[in-house]
């Protein structure tokens, strides 16, 4: 998990409520990007930034924001949490690769539940 | 979706023998990568190959990339306990880190010591 954090690690919410997952990265790597974990599904892309202000939508992105303001945070928000939302979410960051090619590094990933 | 599709779901070997896990993707891509995810841990990264490669080597790790079939191999060679994981490929199509990864469902292997 080299130099990425998420919080919180575990949160409940209620349905319709507002909720924010925050990623910080101390590598100072350029590509951030959010995904969600279910069962059956693998891993999916929410949103992913490739700089400061510039982000974009991933193949799940309906229902949720991302916000990144400096080079080390990106947030995602649910602007209103709902059951389909309840996963594991999983903040990735990645730099420059040789070649070209990017491997992505990912931190330890945020439960969250919506009841 | 494009995702890319594991084979077989799940593996149970014992340890010392060999584990191979196949990944069938679907359009033309940069490059293929494997993660491991240990239980309730985010994703670690494995190897990454090219795809004017054809086989790559790290440790214990073996990868193959058959392009023509869209389809790669993961062989993990003399298996330890510490193997048992869940082992997931995952494709960029334009390897340039602003697409993110598109992953497969995944294979758990599971080592029996």
């Amino acid at each position: 998990d080299a130099g990425i954090t998420q919080s919180p690690r575990h949160k409940v919410t209620e349905t319709g409520t507002p909720v924010t997952l925050r990623c910080h990265q101390t590598e100072n790597h350029r590509y951030m990007y959010w995904y969600r974990q279910d069962p059956g599904h693998g891993l999916r892309l929410i949103h992913y930034s490739y700089g400061v202000k510039d982000t974009d939508k991933g193949e799940v992105s309906d229902g949720y924001s991302v916000s990144r303001s400096k080079t080390e945070d990106f947030l995602l928000t649910l602007e209103s949490a709902t059951s389909s939302q309840t996963s594991v979410y999983f903040c990735a960051i990645s730099g420059a690769g040789t070649s070209g090619s990017y491997e992505q590094y990912f931190g330890p990933g945020t439960r969250l539940t919506v009841t | 979706s494009q995702q890319g599709e594991e084979d077989p779901q799940a593996l149970s070997i014992q340890e010392g023998e060999n584990a191979t896990m196949n990944c069938s993707y679907k359009t033309s891509i940069n490059n293929l990568q494997w993660y491991r995810q240990n239980s309730g841990r985010g994703l670690v990264h494995l190897i990454l190959i090219r795809s004017n490669e054809r086989e790559k080597h790290s440790g214990r790790l073996r990868v193959t990339l058959d392009t023509s079939k869209k389809s790669s191999s993961l062989l993990i060679t003399a298996s330890r306990a510490a193997d048992t994981a869940s082992y997931f490929c995952a494709t960029s199509y334009s390897g340039g880190g602003a697409d993110g990864l598109t992953f497969g469902k995944g294979t758990h292997l599971i080592i029996q010591p």
